[in-house]
């Protein structure tokens, strides 16, 4: 069994300021990490995916993640944040080897972007 | 549509009655996912299937929830004797292929009220 934790519920910032949302994970078995957006009146879309290789992934539209095994973290991060990058942001995960598909979620970090 | 259809968006109900949820996959997508996400939550798997049948349905809370697929395209959700504890927004996503990579397309929700 897998778990996934977010310890920031919310994150205020101001516009073209850097910001890092966490996540930690938990699992017996390897994984693959992913992070989810949903801005408001939408649905949940991929925002970026680590499986294998390099691990720092990228997004296109500037945000990043990088793999810490050690850490068994998957930090997102942006340089600079626009007021359209409001949204909830949800860290997930899912087995590797067992082949089970469902994804696991943390508990969101809901990024306000301030003017 | 080209997206995952729900319907419907928003289910009030009383404490005791039946209700059905309705996902429209993506045309083409073999796997269909159905979450719960309650408030201040990240979602919570329910059941996976691929094609017709149930592959994993071990996130079922108990035997009054219940999802068919019967031509392996639309999927219902199935919620019997509805207590308060089942208000939530009820997701559903698809994908392509047998990999689990994660890139799951979800539709919007339909948001349960049970009163």
């Amino acid at each position: 069994a897998q778990s996934v934790t977010q310890l920031d519920s919310q994150v205020p910032v101001f516009e073209e300021a850097p910001v890092e949302l966490r996540c930690n994970y938990s699992s017996s078995v390897s994984v693959y990490l992913f992070w989810y957006v949903q801005y408001p009146n939408q649905g949940l879309q991929l925002l970026l995916k680590y499986l294998s290789g390099s691990t720092l992934v990228e997004s296109i539209n500037g945000f990043e993640a990088e793999f810490n095994k050690s850490q068994t973290s998957f930090h997102l991060r942006k340089p600079s944040v626009h007021i359209s990058d409001t949204a909830e942001y949800f860290c997930a995960v899912s087995e590797v080897t067992t082949g089970r598909r469902a994804l696991t979620f943390g508990s969101g970090t809901r990024l306000q972007v301030q003017p | 549509g080209a997206g995952v259809s729900q319907t419907p968006s928003n289910k009030v109900t009383e404490k005791g009655k039946y209700v059905e949820l309705r996902c429209d996959p993506i045309s083409g997508h073999t796997a269909l996912y159905w979450y719960r996400q309650s408030l201040g939550q990240g979602p919570e798997f329910l059941i996976y299937f691929q094609g017709t049948g149930a592959a994993d349905d071990s996130g079922l809370p108990n035997d009054r929830f219940f999802a068919v697929r019967p031509e392996g395209s639309v999927s219902t959700l199935k919620i019997q004797r509805t207590e308060r504890g089942d208000s939530a927004v009820y997701l559903c996503a698809s994908s392509a292929g047998l990999a689990n990579t994660g890139e799951l397309f979800f539709g919007e929700g339909s948001r349960l009220t049970v009163l």
